[in-house]
């Protein structure tokens, strides 16, 4: 596609819940990343997927996040038994050289 | 480890007067610096970028950014601002590509008519 497109664009979710992110990244981008955005902080890096290697998963706060991508492309982030800490944008990026191309994100609330 | 410092949280100027944003980094070798900017409900954008060569280095809606080996910054500068650059901006430094992107706090500017 043209951009990075993420859904769902808002996610209101019960404590407790599992919830899963969206993520497509533009086409023959190699490089995906995961990113948190909190209210009032910076960006809080969480997961990245090169190509066919290992993810670098060294920003996952908890065991309760994950992430896959499929087929080199889609990705999805992965949240168990959601927690009102975990409320905030997610935000997904791709790159094929330097310089992301960020999503829009996802606003997660956890009520 | 890399590290982003962004001195200032808010920052408020007049339309049309000048703005220097400020960003010192850390990190050992000869880093990626990257300028974002992020407007209410959006994504974020690239302005600019530094991998080497030329240590002025202009980007995109008029900003440029220089880099200072000497003093670990790479502040972002406009001329003249608009009532438009209003937003959030981030300043993002990396290692040789594929690494992740260590992000500062953001600043927040506005624009004062």
């Amino acid at each position: 596609g043209a951009g990075v497109s993420q859904s769902p664009s808002n996610k209101v979710t019960e404590k407790g819940k599992d919830v899963e992110l969206r993520c497509d990244p533009i086409s023959g981008h190699t490089a995906l990343y995961w990113y948190r955005q909190s209210l009032g902080q910076g960006l809080e890096f969480l997961i990245y997927f090169q190509g066919n290697s290992a993810p670098d998963k060294s920003g996952l706060p908890s065991d309760r996040f994950s992430a896959e991508r499929t087929g080199g492309s889609v990705s999805t982030l992965t949240i168990q038994r959601t927690q009102q800490e975990d409320s905030a944008v997610y935000l997904c990026a791709s790159s094929l050289t330097y310089g992301y191309t960020f999503g829009s994100g996802t606003r997660l609330t956890v009520v | 480890a890399q590290s982003v410092t962004q001195p200032d949280i808010h920052i408020t100027v007049s339309e049309g007067a000048s703005l220097e944003l400020r960003c010192n980094y850390s990190y050992g070798a000869t880093p990626y610096l990257f300028w974002y900017v992020q407007s209410p409900g959006q994504g974020l954008q690239l302005l600019l970028k530094y991998f080497s060569g030329d240590t002025l280095v202009q980007g995109i809606k008029g900003f440029e950014a220089e880099f200072k080996r000497s003093q670990s910054s790479f502040n972002l500068r406009k001329p003249s601002v608009h009532w438009s650059d209003a937003a959030e901006y981030f300043c993002a430094v990396g290692a040789e590509y594929g690494n992740k992107l260590v992000f500062g706090a953001g600043t927040i500017l506005r624009v004062k008519s």
